[in-house]
């Protein structure tokens, strides 16, 4: 049974620190997905990384993939308040059908 | 842009009744899936579809069954709603070889009392 595992579940962090939200997988997989959600939301796609080593950086948030070591980060840089949400990874199997199974999500609040 | 809309955004609904769950998708994408979304336990996959009269059972299809008679239709079904089915129910679709991941629904929050 594949196991997709966050951590930490929770982070609360000030703004303008530097953290890291890691996401460890049992099964082998080239394509992992970050999604962020809001409160009361729906799920919005931040990244996908496709291949070992891939790197994806986007404002703030910037994510990585070691497929051998089935490991991903998501890398916040100098905190805002704007990005606390719940951040989710997940890995996708299953060939053409592509399920995605989503890690348990890490709940980030960014203090002023 | 993908739209995919769940025709509910809340619902109460009494234990033992029936209840029927919408997802339609604009994009005529091939698979669509069911989530149920729990504090502490992620998304977790009840069924998907890979086309039309096609479905599979995800990791907990247990009091649940699905239809998809056309393409941009999904419907999930509680057979006979009990409390532990209380939950966000996320919808999601995606075109086939498309590596950019799913679209999701806004979610229905159901509530069975």
């Amino acid at each position: 049974e594949l196991k997709v595992e966050q951590n930490p579940l929770f982070l609360s962090m000030q703004e303008g620190k530097n953290y890291t939200i890691y996401c460890n997988y049992s099964t082998t997989s080239d394509r992992l997905y970050w999604y962020r959600q809001d409160p009361g939301k729906s799920l919005e796609s931040l990244f996908v990384l496709l291949s070992n080593g891939a790197v994806k950086q986007e404002g703030r948030l910037m994510a990585s993939l070691d497929t051998k070591a089935r490991l991903s980060t998501l890398h916040i840089t100098a905190a805002v308040h704007d990005l606390s949400a719940t951040y989710f990874c997940a890995v996708a199997i299953g060939g053409a059908t592509n399920k995605l199974i989503f890690g348990t999500g890490t709940l980030l609040a960014v203090q002023p | 842009d993908v739209k995919v809309t769940q025709s509910s955004r809340y619902l109460v609904k009494r234990t033992g009744e029936k209840v029927f769950l919408e997802c339609v998708q604009d994009m005529d994408h091939e698979n669509m899936f069911w989530y149920r979304q729990d504090p502490g336990l992620g998304l977790r996959l009840i069924y998907f579809s890979y086309d039309v009269k096609m479905k599979e059972k995800g990791d907990i299809p247990e009091g649940y069954s699905v239809s998809r008679e056309k393409k941009e239709r999904f419907s999930l079904i509680l057979e006979s709603a009990s409390t532990n089915q209380t939950s966000m129910y996320l919808c999601a679709s995606r075109v086939v070889g498309d590596n950019y991941g799913y679209t999701f629904g806004s979610g229905t929050r159901l509530t069975v009392v």
